[in-house]
């Protein structure tokens, strides 16, 4: 049993380039989340997908876009890198009926 | 706004005493209040968690002390352990009356150390 897995777990990045950020879990679960972990600031809520289908922004959208590709994969993405997305990515995912989140390993983003 | 304040953000505590952290919140929506613990390179894992109709849930050397007309939780870790030194974070979340939730609000974090 994996649980939630993030795919890249280390990346770097030039200002203004793209790229896209993999998660899958394989809890059955419905909800799904994406956070971002800066030094100092806790993990802050970027977006997060309530069931398959449905997205909605959190706390820190801007710079982001998110799909929920299918029940288990949802993704987030950066259409243009900027210096202030340098973070630490955790991807998380919970039961409707039971807030315990499961959290990924982490993707170590650095953006140059 | 920081929705969850806590602290302290560094702690060190002797191996075999008490680690005690601290949490406030404003939102007297959230109902569901759990601890995580992160080790280094790691995601954050569940630790334990309380909802707002007790003041008190224990697990092992773990409890949670609720205070709801003080908007405030706090984790006490008895007989404190070298690997128990780790970054802990509280939150907060409410339920969707259908099940569900928006996600954790999380604290700054505090950074433990149990020195041996």
């Amino acid at each position: 049993n994996a649980g939630v897995t993030q795919t890249p777990k280390f990346q770097v990045l030039k200002t203004g380039q793209s790229m896209t950020l993999q998660c899958a879990q394989d809890m059955n679960h419905n909800s799904m989340y994406w956070y971002r972990q800066d030094p100092g600031m806790g993990l802050r809520l970027i977006y997060y997908s309530a069931s398959e289908g449905t997205t909605d922004k959190g706390e820190v959208p801007n710079g982001y876009n998110v799909s929920r590709l299918n029940k288990r994969e949802f993704s987030l993405r950066l259409e243009s890198a900027a210096p202030s997305q340098t973070s630490v990515y955790f991807c998380a995912s919970t039961f409707d009926r039971d807030l315990e989140a499961f959290f990924g390993q982490g993707t170590r983003l650095t953006v140059v | 706004q920081q929705q969850v304040k806590q602290s302290p953000q560094s702690l060190i505590v002797q191996k075999g005493g008490i680690s005690i952290i601290n949490c406030a919140y404003e939102n007297t929506a959230f109902d569901y209040f759990p601890w995580y613990q992160q080790f280094p390179g790691k995601g954050p894992a569940l630790l334990i968690a309380i909802r707002p109709d007790v003041s008190e849930k224990k697990e092992g050397r773990f409890t949670i002390s609720f205070n709801k007309s003080a908007k405030q939780f706090s984790l006490h870790i008895m007989d404190s352990q070298p690997g128990d030194s780790a970054t802990y974070f509280c939150a907060a979340s409410y339920m969707y009356s259908g099940g569900g939730a928006d996600g954790l609000t999380f604290g700054k974090g505090t950074h433990l150390i149990i020195q041996p």
